[in-house]
């Protein structure tokens, strides 16, 4: 079984604020997803990495891939209230790691 | 164009009893999903169908959880005798295809809360 630790748990912080949240195996992955869920729905895909080492920008997030495959970091620049979710990881859709609560304050 | 929808939206039932969840994907995509999501916690994988086969379930709790797809589209979960423990948001996703590149479409879940 493949699995997938977040962390932290839970972040709250003020808007302006940088942060970054981890998520980590002990298995290769052949690719990579974070996806984020706003309470009340369902989760919606940022983007999908696929080489190791890779590196990718959606505007104020940047999401990088570990050389080894195995790990991978959201990094999000100038948080807003509107990045407050569940920040969610998946390898192969079907083991998700447990999550990070992001909460961000105007 | 239609998202995934589910059915019902919220369920309250009382221990003991049967539940039906439905699941309606986005219409052409192979592949289904359940996910059973506990408050405040991540996604734990329930079943996947490619097609109208479960090429895996083992995330199936225990023989209380069976599902099923028919005609390529539309899915349900079923969870017999329920209890305290199954209560949880149930999230369904659908995508083209399967395999760790496809986009995954959640619906909004189906809250279940069991007395």
């Amino acid at each position: 079984t493949q699995l997938l630790e977040q962390s932290p748990q839970f972040l709250s912080i003020q808007e302006g604020e940088n942060l970054t949240v981890y998520c980590n195996s002990s298995s290769v992955f052949s690719s990579l997803q974070w996806y984020r869920q706003e309470p009340g729905e369902g989760p919606v895909l940022l983007v999908t990495v696929v080489t190791g080492g890779e590196v990718k920008k959606l505007k104020r997030l940047t999401f990088q891939f570990g050389d080894a495959r195995k790990d991978s970091s959201l990094h999000i620049t100038a948080a807003q209230p509107g990045d407050t979710g569940l920040y969610l990881c998946t390898g192969n859709m079907l083991t998700f790691g447990g999550g990070t609560r992001l909460m961000v304050k105007p | 164009g239609a998202g995934v929808s589910q059915s019902p939206s919220n369920k309250v039932t009382e221990k003991g009893k049967d539940v039906e969840l439905r699941c309606d994907p986005i219409s052409g995509h192979t592949a289904l999903y359940w996910y059973r999501q506990r408050l405040g916690q991540g996604l734990e994988f329930l079943i996947y169908f490619q097609g109208n086969s479960a090429p895996d379930k083992s995330g199936l709790p225990s023989d209380r959880f069976s599902a099923e797809r028919t005609g390529e589209s539309v899915s349900t979960l079923t969870i017999q005798r329920t209890q305290q423990e199954d209560s949880a948001v149930y999230l369904c996703a659908s995508s083209l295809l399967a395999g760790g590149l496809e986009t995954q479409y959640f619906g909004p879940g189906t809250r279940l809360l069991v007395l």
